[in-house]
């Protein structure tokens, strides 16, 4: 069974530029989570999708955006990027996200801002 | 609010040596899902276990243990035997009413020298 799918693995962009990640759940699953990997803050989650509708959000600024789509892939967009927005971001996915689910994450998109 | 700690932000043994990666946790949730997520050089977190907080019955895959006592809200894993290929950043993770939006330590990382 196919993983988490994400695109692209590397990017870099420029200081104003936006961004779109894409990712790809393991088949039948329905929730998707984004998290950025910096060297500094760790881990950290910035929002979960199912069923098309944002149902978590982290503590990210309004620059960072997501969506679902029906076949549950999600993308994630990022405005006007700023230098530390330099990351790793990961996409993860569960069943229905619920308490008893586990997650599984992709390989991630790094993400460099120049 | 939740919290994971891993203490150890780096650890290096010589292969062969046992080592024990450390977990704390804290939340109020009384039903609650740990995980411990293995992160290699390509970037992606692979799922290692999970482990509801009902059950403290501590698990043995392979050379990898885990163990959860309650009681003082821990989380340690520990490698027999630990080879190179164990080199990676080890994550922690808490996970309460929605999987998807689980709690990360800052990980701890593994150098496995020949």
């Amino acid at each position: 069974k196919a993983g988490v799918t994400q695109t692209p693995r590397y990017l870099i962009k420029t200081r104003g530029q936006q961004v779109t990640l894409s990712c790809s759940p393991i088949s039948g699953h329905r929730s998707v989570s984004w998290y950025q990997q910096t060297p500094g803050q760790g881990l950290q989650f910035l929002f979960e999708y199912f069923s098309e509708t944002q149902r978590n959000k982290g503590n990210f600024p309004g620059r960072f955006s997501g969506r679902q789509f029906s076949n549950s892939r999600s993308e994630m967009n990022v405005s006007t990027l700023e230098l530390g927005d330099s990351a790793l971001y990961l996409c993860a996915s569960s069943l229905d996200g619920g308490e008893r689910n586990t997650i599984y994450f992709g390989e991630g998109s790094w993400l460099t801002v120049v | 609010a939740q919290k994971v700690t891993q203490a150890q932000t780096e650890i290096s043994v010589v292969e062969k040596e046992d080592v024990t990666l450390d977990c704390v946790y804290e939340t109020r949730d009384t039903t609650y899902y740990l995980f411990w997520y293995k992160q290699p050089p390509s970037g992606e977190l692979v799922f290692l276990i999970r482990r509801n907080s009902f059950d403290e019955q501590n698990e043995i895959s392979g050379r990898y243990s885990w163990n959860f006592q309650k009681s003082t809200s821990s989380f340690n894993f520990t490698i027999t035997a630990s080879q190179v290929v164990d080199s990676a950043v080890y994550f922690c993770a808490l996970g309460s009413t929605n999987a998807g939006k689980s709690t990360f330590g800052d990980g701890t990382t593994l150098t496995v020298k020949p």
